[in-house]
């Protein structure tokens, strides 16, 4: 299995412009979380879905973060407009249940000038 | 969100020593408590984990101590080698919720 694939690794773009982060959990997985990673807030649970629906959103910082799940092997994290103070790693886990074994992705590290 | 205290920040030790984190937690509902490792431009990784039923959990070279009274929990990683430099992160998980602490940056000098 390769596990939790994330693309793109790094992401440079300018204030103000979209950005789309994907994800392709592990097969079998029915549970994605979304997590973002900086050095002041550590890892933040930004959202959950569970086969497929989003459960819990709450870490969504504001309305320019959405996520989107459109079947069991693909979720997009999209920010727009970004900012700079969006400057993070953001990850991707998957999980065969709720909060047991999580499994990272690699991470993608998303600067915004 | 920060409901699982982890100390140090950061942690130096030589070779061979034992390295020891600390974590606390406040939510007596938590009932799975893992670590992960993470190594730089990589994602955290399961490294081991504990329920609290047990008081002591090994894995090769890393145990984790368990004090349910105390709601703390520690990794000790034994023998450490210069391989084992890494961020380490504890957590704490119930039904629909799970909490990282902040991380420790561990170095291990040859």
């Amino acid at each position: 299995d390769a596990g939790v694939i994330q693309s793109p690794r790094h992401e440079v773009t300018e204030m103000g412009q979209e950005v789309t982060l994907r994800c392709k959990p592990i097969s079998g997985h029915n549970s994605l979380f979304w997590y973002r990673q900086t050095m002041m807030r550590g890892l933040e649970l930004l959202i959950y879905f569970n086969n497929n629906v989003p459960i819990d959103d709450s870490g969504m910082p504001e309305d320019r973060f959405s996520a989107k799940m459109p079947n069991a092997s693909f979720s997009t994290l999209k920010i727009q407009p970004s900012e700079p103070r969006d400057s993070a790693v953001y990850f991707c886990a998957s999980s065969p249940a709720r909060v047991r074994g999580y499994t990272f992705g690699s991470g993608t590290r998303l600067t915004v000038v | 969100q920060q409901q699982v205290k982890q100390s140090p920040q950061s942690l130096i030790v030589q070779k061979g020593g034992i390295p020891i984190i600390n974590c606390a937690y406040e939510n007596t509902a938590f009932d799975y408590f893992p670590w992960y490792q993470q190594f730089p431009g990589k994602g955290p990784a399961l490294l081991i984990a504990i329920r609290p039923d047990v008081s002591e959990k090994k894995e090769g070279r890393f145990t984790i101590s368990f004090n349910k009274s105390a709601k703390q929990f520690s990794l000790h990683i034994m023998d450490s080698q210069p391989g084992d430099s890494a961020t380490y992160f504890c957590a704490a998980s119930a039904l629909n919720d799970m909490r990282f602490g902040a991380g420790t940056r561990l170095t291990v000098k040859p």
